[in-house]
């Protein structure tokens, strides 16, 4: 089946700081998703993307379905953004509908 | 904004007993699905129901589990006998259309001891 692979793992951002999350993918996808897991483990939706950039706020995301990979751009950092960034696909063609979420990558601001 | 809802936030329950995750999904959506997250790990499939059937499951969801939509609002899933494996955060999601994004619910927290 498809792997989605995230990187970095881990990530430290002291306030203020930007950042990028990167989302690679083995397989191509016609819908990707990228969420934020809050430290009360609520799964919220940042933005739906399967190509194409979009922006909201200080968050943006770009996917290139062709080299199968989404990137998350994080401006300006703020300790509210901590927690657990996950991308998560739909493999193209068949029937399936279920989304393949990748590893996480979690991420700590620090005032 | 209309928003997936799951009831209960956090349940406990002892080995082999029987437990009902409730979720209502939105309104005017058409697919319905269940994932969980062991602590620390990934968020997995378990299974997907559309037109007031399953549609997909993973291997996770086998004959101890089970789905039903009821009353045409509640999606609800049932694990018949619960081991300490089962622990974990359950979500309901929910879609409008084939090509549309997902919507999560909180969760619900079950602790199996």
């Amino acid at each position: 089946g498809i792997q989605v692979e995230q990187s970095p793992p881990d990530l430290i951002l002291q306030e203020g700081a930007n950042s990028t999350l990167r989302c690679n993918f083995s397989d191509s996808v016609n819908n990707l998703q990228w969420f934020h897991q809050n430290p009360w483990g609520q799964l919220i939706n940042l933005f739906y993307i399967p190509s194409g950039t979009k922006q909201n706020g200080r968050l943006s995301a770009t996917t290139v379905a062709t080299e199968r990979y989404s990137l998350l751009y994080i401006s300006s950092s703020q300790t509210t953004d901590s927690g657990v960034y996950f991308c998560a696909v739909k493999n193209y063609g068949g029937a399936t509908n279920k989304l393949i979420f990748g590893t996480g990558t979690l991420l700590a601001v620090q005032p | 904004e209309p928003e997936v809802t799951q009831t209960p936030s956090h349940q406990v329950t002892q080995m082999g007993q029987e437990v009902i995750l409730r979720c209502v999904p939105i309104s005017n959506h058409l697919y319905f699905y269940w994932y969980r997250q062991i602590l620390g790990q990934k968020v997995e499939f378990l299974v997907s129901f559309y037109n007031n059937e399953i549609s997909e499951k993973s291997e996770i969801f086998d004959d101890q589990f089970s789905v039903e939509r009821p009353d045409g609002s509640n999606f609800t899933l049932k694990i018949r006998s619960t081991k300490l494996e089962d622990s974990a955060m359950y979500f309901c999601a929910s879609k409008r259309g084939q090509d549309y994004e997902q919507y999560f619910g909180p969760g619900t927290r079950l602790t199996v001891t």
